[in-house]
């Protein structure tokens, strides 16, 4: 099946720093997700976006659907170690949604 | 708040059995999912269902087999369960276009 094109796989920063991560994909969606997931837990929705160039934040992450529809990157500035998990990006194509193989953060104190 | 909840979080099977994965939503959404997420590989679509009685496949759902006989329940049935099908296994359930919500999902071992 289809997936997405996610980077970089893993990224091990210190806290405080800030995180950016992407998604690429051949085709083109209609809404991109943004899910993490807690280890031990079902990914938990972050932020969706519904419109091409839209940028959306929640606290402190910043999300942007890109202008060709076939890209996404998630900002998190100033992590914490909470932010700690996988974060996956979704395309909703048609009737179900296509996954990014996730960024593993990992904070360091 | 929506809850999708998994029936079991941590299943031991052995080779050959007959195993059922149970998932329940309570916000009345039509769509239900059947995912597995193995390292490397994300989350792959097993099966999903629009409504009672309906089933479509997923990108891999050879192996499995699901029942929706009401709305908000969704079972996953590994037939002759095999040591490849050890995984996590998560379900998710959307309204119509809305963003799908996930269970805590179920760390199933087959020995």
């Amino acid at each position: 099946g289809q997936q997405l094109n996610q980077s970089p796989q893993s990224m091990f920063i210190q806290e405080g720093e800030d995180v950016s991560m992407n998604c690429t994909s051949s085709s083109i969606f209609n809404t991109w997700l943004w899910y993490k997931q807690d280890p031990g837990e079902g990914p938990v929705l972050l932020i969706a976006l519904y419109k091409a160039g839209e940028l959306t934040s929640n606290g402190r992450l910043t999300a942007q659907f890109g202008i060709t529809r076939k890209d996404s990157f998630l900002n998190i500035s100033a992590s914490i170690p909470s932010d700690v998990g996988i974060y996956f990006c979704a395309g909703h194509d048609t009737d179900k949604l296509i996954f990014g193989t996730g960024t593993r953060l990992q904070v360091f104190p | 708040d929506v809850k999708v909840t998994q029936s079991s979080r941590y299943l031991v099977k052995r080779t050959g059995e007959k195993v059922f994965l149970e998932c329940v939503q309570d916000m009345d959404h039509e769509n239900m999912f059947w995912y597995r997420q193995d390292p490397g590989l994300g989350l792959r679509l097993i099966y999903f269902s629009y409504d009672v009685k309906m089933k479509e496949k997923g990108d891999i759902p050879e192996g499995y087999s699901v029942s929706r006989e009401k709305k908000e329940r969704f079972s996953l049935i590994l037939e002759s369960a095999s040591t490849n099908q050890t995984s996590m296994y998560l379900c998710a359930s959307s309204f119509g276009y809305q963003p799908q919500h996930f269970g805590d999902g179920t760390r199933l071992s087959i020995l």
